[in-house]
C-alpha cells in the first residue's frame, strides 16, 4: 500500500491569495513530482525533485514554486492564485527508476 | 514536440474481449523506461506495467501485457478479457537516461469504455 498524502483534497479560494498544497510520503522515496491535470486530460509535469535541496521545473510553465527540505515533504506554493490556476494537482513519488506512486490529488478552484 | 503519443482519444471494447491501446514515443536515448498507468473516474493513478528498453521479453502483469517494438518506438498495452472495471483513462509514460531517469513524462491518454 502506497503512503503518499495530499492536503487539502479540495480548495476554493479567491484571486490573489497565497496557497500551499502539501504533499508527504512515508516510503523514503528519493524522487517527488507535481503534475497539473484538468479532468480527463493529460498530466503536465510542473516540478520535480530528485532529492533533498534539489528541484527542477517541468515542461509546463508554472507560476508555482516548490521546496524539498526533507525527503518526505514536497510542498507547492502559489504566491498569488488566479482563475487560470484552477485545476487538479497530483503529487507523486518514486524510488530510483521505478514506478511512481500518486497521491489522491488536490482539486483547486480559484474564484 | 510530443515525446509520448497516444493516437486513440477514446476506445470501446466488448466485455471479455481483448483491446490494444497504442503508445509511441520519441527519444534519442538507448536507455529508457516505459510505464502504463490507469486512472478510473475516481481520479487515482494506478501503476499497471513497466518495460525497460533493454528488456528482451515483453512485460506481462496478469491480464496486462506490453507489446514492445523498439525499432518502431512503440509500447502498446494489451488488456485481455476486458472487465467493466477496466473502464478508465490509460496513460503511457517514459523516463529517459538523459534526465538521469528523474523526469517522467506522460502521454495525452486514451479513454477506454468497456461495454457489457
Amino acid at each position: 500500500e502506497a503512503d503518499i498524502y495530499q492536503t487539502p483534497r479540495y480548495l476554493v479560494i479567491g484571486t490573489g491569495k497565497k496557497i500551499t498544497l502539501e504533499c508527504s510520503q512515508t516510503m523514503g522515496h528519493d524522487k517527488m513530482y507535481w503534475y497539473q491535470q484538468d479532468p480527463g486530460m493529460e498530466l503536465h509535469l510542473i516540478h520535480y525533485s530528485y532529492g533533498v535541496n534539489s528541484t527542477e521545473k517541468g515542461d509546463l510553465s508554472s507560476e508555482s514554486t516548490v521546496s524539498r527540505i526533507r525527503t518526505e515533504h514536497f510542498p507547492l506554493t502559489l504566491e498569488s492564485a488566479r482563475p487560470s490556476h484552477t485545476s487538479q494537482y497530483l503529487c507523486a513519488s518514486s524510488r530510483g527508476y521505478n514506478e511512481q506512486f500518486f497521491g489522491p490529488g488536490t482539486r483547486l478552484t480559484v474564484l | 514536440a510530443q515525446k509520448i503519443t497516444q493516437t486513440q482519444p477514446g476506445m470501446f471494447v466488448q466485455e471479455k474481449e481483448a483491446v490494444t491501446l497504442d503508445c509511441t514515443y520519441d527519444t534519442s536515448d538507448q536507455s529508457y523506461g516505459l510505464f502504463w498507468y490507469k486512472q478510473p473516474s475516481s481520479g487515482e493513478m494506478i501503476f499497471l506495467i513497466y518495460q525497460g528498453s533493454y528488456d528482451e521479453q515483453n512485460a506481462t502483469e496478469g491480464r496486462y501485457s506490453l507489446n514492445f517494438q523498439k525499432a518502431r518506438k512503440s509500447a502498446n498495452l494489451v488488456i485481455s478479457a476486458s472487465q467493466l472495471g477496466d473502464s478508465a483513462m490509460y496513460f503511457c509514460a517514459m523516463r529517459e537516461a538523459k534526465t538521469s531517469y528523474d523526469k517522467v513524462i506522460f502521454g495525452p491518454g486514451t479513454s477506454l469504455s468497456v461495454i457489457p
